[in-house]
């Protein structure tokens, strides 16, 4: 089975904070993709990547940037967070074109 | 680009009794269709999918699904809910025509009780 993994299941942190969530997979997938969920608006992709080094921006990107230097792992980066980007953050991957994506659990960021 | 509207957001079942979440897309080329389960506190995970054949598609856990292109549904059925199937479900559509990133509808609560 698939993996993937966001290194913090709950954080919280200050208005202004630099903040990295992390997200790993272990199938060898080219594609990886950032999603927010809030609540009645779903999941809104803000960023993914289809190779390494490589990144696109999703429907939401204002005030988020990714990185992605290793094949397996996928990061987000908030540079100075908000309040408005307190919510969960999902991960995922997936093989080919076709193929349904693998979620992470989500991490669920507090930002005060 | 494509879009998708599920219609409820939320659905109340009695244990037992049939069900159907409703999902339509809007796209102007062929799709692929998705629906995702979130269990509380977890990620979501794949039910089924439609990418071409059969327009009737079965799922785990006894979910299944109709794709209907003249009507641009893809509705999700299950004949007989039980409690454990409480649990936000989410449609999701993508183009067929090349890499294409999913979009997802804004979800729809089921909750089912005894």
């Amino acid at each position: 089975d698939v993996k993937v993994t966001q290194s913090s299941r709950y954080l919280v942190k200050r208005t202004g904070e630099k903040v990295f969530l992390e997200c790993v997979q272990d199938m060898d997938h080219e594609n990886m993709f950032w999603y927010r969920q809030d609540p009645g608006l779903g999941l809104r992709l803000i960023y993914f990547s289809y190779d390494v080094k490589m990144k696109e921006k999703g429907d939401i990107p204002e005030g988020y940037s990714v990185s992605r230097e290793k094949k397996e792992r996928f990061s987000l980066i908030l540079e100075s967070a908000s309040t408005n980007q307190t919510s969960m953050y999902l991960c995922a991957s997936k093989d080919s074109f076709n193929s349904p994506l693998h979620f992470g659990n989500g991490t669920r960021l507090t930002v005060t | 680009a494509q879009s998708v509207t599920q219609l409820d957001s939320q659905v109340p079942v009695f244990e037992e009794a049939p069900v159907e979440l409703r999902c339509n897309y809007s796209s102007s080329v062929s799709v692929y269709l998705f629906w995702y389960v979130q269990y509380p506190n977890q990620g979501l995970q794949l039910l089924l999918k439609y990418l071409s054949g059969s327009t009737l598609v079965k799922g785990i856990n006894g979910f299944e699904a109709e794709f209907n292109k003249s009507q641009t549904s893809f509705h999700l059925r299950k004949p007989s809910v039980h409690i454990s199937d409480t649990a936000e479900y989410f449609c999701a559509v993508s183009d067929s025509s090349g890499y294409s990133t999913l979009t997802f509808g804004k979800g729809t609560m089921l909750l089912v009780s005894p």
